[in-house]
Parts: structure tokens; C-alpha cells; sequence
């Protein structure tokens, strides 16, 4: 069965670095995502791409984050300066169609400790 | 934007009854109501999802129903077993939107 996969499963970094969260959605998937839950809270949209752009983003979704599809198959999201308080498990997931349309499929999240 | 509750925070139910977790939502436009099971250290998975032009559906063990007029969905599980024990999320969306999660749902089956 077709799967996102989501790399690293766990990072740790240091308050005001750089990270990079990867993944690689469904490979006919044509709309990208990516979520956040903060521990033992609710999952919570960041932001949607697709035709190699955003379609849509949050608040949260702010100037220190980016995403980018830098190749046919993988999607990343950058935090250029980590906060503590990006401490959370941040979850990709593609979708065929819009979510409105077709399933989305999670990948198995990669969990963010910022020290 | 649209905003999503879900209750019971938490719930303890006995092997083989039934479990209800009820969902209001806030924006008329949503037409898709997806429910996602976590079980720990995973991802959510899809389990069942219903849209607006029907008022329930039926998978096995697991049931939809969705109230357009009033905003709100409900998951009904019967027979439960001790493996549905996870974290449930309702969330809500529309067309090319993206989704809005309740806080979720504590879920725990007791032999």
C-alpha cells in the first residue's frame, strides 16, 4: 500500500537553528500538506501546496517557515529559526485531489524537539 | 475560519459497547467530514469519512452520521474491542480547502 514517508522520525536542535523536515507524499499525489500537534493538543493545519506553490497557509505558517519541492518527489519544510515553542510533531500528507474531494494520507510524523 | 469541537475529551467504555464521539462545526460551506484514528507514535489514519449529500454511512464496526442543518457529525463504534482503543480526531473541509481538527478523543476499551 502506497504510504507518505516522513524523515527524520525525530530531531533535536538548538533554539535559532535551522531545520529541515522531509518528505516524500504518494507519488500520483498532487496536493501537498503539512500539520503540527503539539503534545497533546490537536493537529493543526500549517500549510497546503500545490502546482509547486502554496495554495493556502496558517497563521501559524509564518515568515520563519518555507516549504519547497525541490525535486519530483520529495516536499520539505524549513524552519530557518527555531523557537522552543515549534516543539511538536509535524506531520506531512498528500492528497490525489483536494481534501474536499479525495483522501488524505498522513505520513507517521517527525517529532521536533527545540532545546 | 472554520472551527471545530469535539467531545468527550476523553472516553472509557467496556469491551463490546458502543462508543459515540460527537463533532459541531461552524462553516455551512464544509461538505467533508473525514474521521482519523492515532494510535501512539503515529500518524492519523483515515477510518471513515462522509460528505454532505449523504446523512450516513456504515463500515463495518464504524458509522457516520452528519446533521447539515444543525453542523454536527457524530462516530458511532459497536462491538468495541480492545485495539479500537486510540486517539480519534473529527475535522472538517470543503472542496480545495484544507482540514480544521476537533481536539480529539481519548478512546479506552477495557477488557
Amino acid at each position: 500500500e502506497p504510504e507518505v514517508t516522513q524523515t527524520p522520525s525525530h530531531q533535536v536542535t538548538q533554539m535559532g537553528q535551522e531545520v529541515i523536515l522531509r518528505c516524500v507524499p504518494i507519488s500520483n499525489h498532487l496536493y501537498f500538506y503539512w500539520y503540527r500537534q503539539i503534545l497533546g493538543q490537536k493537529v493543526e493545519f500549517l500549510v497546503s501546496f500545490y502546482n509547486n506553490e502554496i495554495s493556502e497557509k496558517s497563521e501559524i505558517f509564518d515568515d520563519q517557515f518555507s516549504v519547497e519541492r525541490p525535486d519530483g518527489s520529495n516536499f520539505t519544510l524549513k524552519i530557518r529559526s527555531t523557537k522552543l515553542e515549534d516543539s511538536a510533531m509535524y506531520f506531512c500528507a498528500s492528497s490525489e485531489g483536494g481534501v474536499g474531494n479525495t483522501e488524505a494520507f498522513f505520513g507517521q510524523g517527525t517529532r521536533l524537539t527545540v532545546v | 475560519g472554520e472551527n471545530v469541537e469535539q467531545h468527550p475529551s476523553t472516553l472509557s467504555v467496556q469491551e463490546g459497547d458502543s462508543a459515540v464521539i460527537k463533532c459541531t462545526y461552524s462553516d455551512s460551506a464544509s461538505n467533508y467530514f473525514p474521521w482519523y484514528k492515532q494510535e501512539l507514535g503515529k500518524g492519523p489514519q483515515l477510518i471513515i469519512d462522509i460528505r454532505s449529500n449523504v446523512g450516513e454511512k456504515k463500515d463495518q464496526r464504524i458509522a457516520v452520521t452528519l446533521n447539515k442543518t444543525a453542523k454536527h457529525f457524530s462516530l458511532h463504534i459497536t462491538e468495541t474491542q480492545p485495539e479500537d482503543s486510540a486517539v480519534y480526531f473529527c475535522a472538517a473541509g470543503s472542496g480545495y480547502s484544507t482540514l480544521t481538527f476537533g481536539k480529539g478523543t481519548m478512546l479506552l476499551v477495557s477488557p
